[in-house]
């Protein structure tokens, strides 16, 4: 069965500092991978997506994620957060083909302090 | 419009009642799925269309939960005698198809509110 796991349940981050979220996901085949962030009071936005080519991503808002198959993770990151960043951030892994669900991490709460 | 639309935004029923929950997918979008969120628990998957039929109804927590979809568009969730652990916001996306590639990640509405009093 497919999973991720978030081990971070809420980061905080000063302003101006660097960013690293976690995520480590399960899945038989070659995975489809997302993070989406959800600002407070709102739907789920797509942040950035991989399935194949350069293992390094770039997304939306200046962050970026890297696919580690040996490692079997799809870390977030972001250089210089801004305190507009403070929302939460979804993990997610798909199938790559077929028609099947979507499976979502529990989410890391991001909080930036001045 | 241009996104994904879910009606209400917000509904209050009292236990035991029934409510129906609506979700507009983008135009097009042949895929559509139902997320529950509740509080510290995720996005917990429900349902999954892929036009009009259900290949994933696996997270449907209780018999008293249903899902349709008609014309390959809109989709109604329903939950049956409500109980207080259906509180949560319920998610509705859509996407391209359900073959996943360039075209598809998941578009999503701002969600349903549901408060069982």
């Amino acid at each position: 069965a497919q999973s991720v796991t978030q081990p971070d349940i809420h980061i905080t981050v000063s302003e101006g500092a660097s960013l690293e979220l976690r995520c480590n996901y399960s899945y038989g085949a070659t995975p489809y991978l997302f993070w989406y962030v959800q600002s407070p009071g709102q739907g789920l936005q797509l942040l950035l997506k991989y399935f194949s080519g350069d293992t390094l991503v770039q997304g939306i808002k200046g962050f970026e994620a890297e696919f580690k198959r040996s490692q079997s993770s799809f870390n977030l990151r972001k250089p210089s957060v801004h305190w507009s960043d403070a929302a939460e951030y979804f993990c997610a892994v798909g199938p790559l083909g077929g028609y099947q669900k979507v499976t979502f991490g529990i989410g890391t709460k991001l909080q930036v302090i001045p | 419009g241009a996104g994904v639309s879910q009606s209400p935004s917000n509904k209050v029923t009292e236990k035991g009642k029934d409510v129906e929950l609506r979700c507009d997918p983008i135009s097009g979008h042949t895929a559509l799925y139902w997320y529950r969120q509740s509080l510290g628990q995720g996005l917990e998957f429900l349902i999954y269309f892929q036009g009009n039929s259900a290949p994933d109804k696996s997270g449907l927590p209780s018999d008293r939960f249903s899902a349709e979809r008609t014309g390959g568009s809109v989709s109604t969730l329903t939950i049956q005698r409500t109980q207080q652990e259906d509180s949560a916001v319920y998610l509705c996306a859509s996407s391209l198809n359900g073959r996943s590639g360039e075209s598809s990640p998941l578009h999503f509405g701002n969600g349903t509110r549901l408060t069982v009093t």
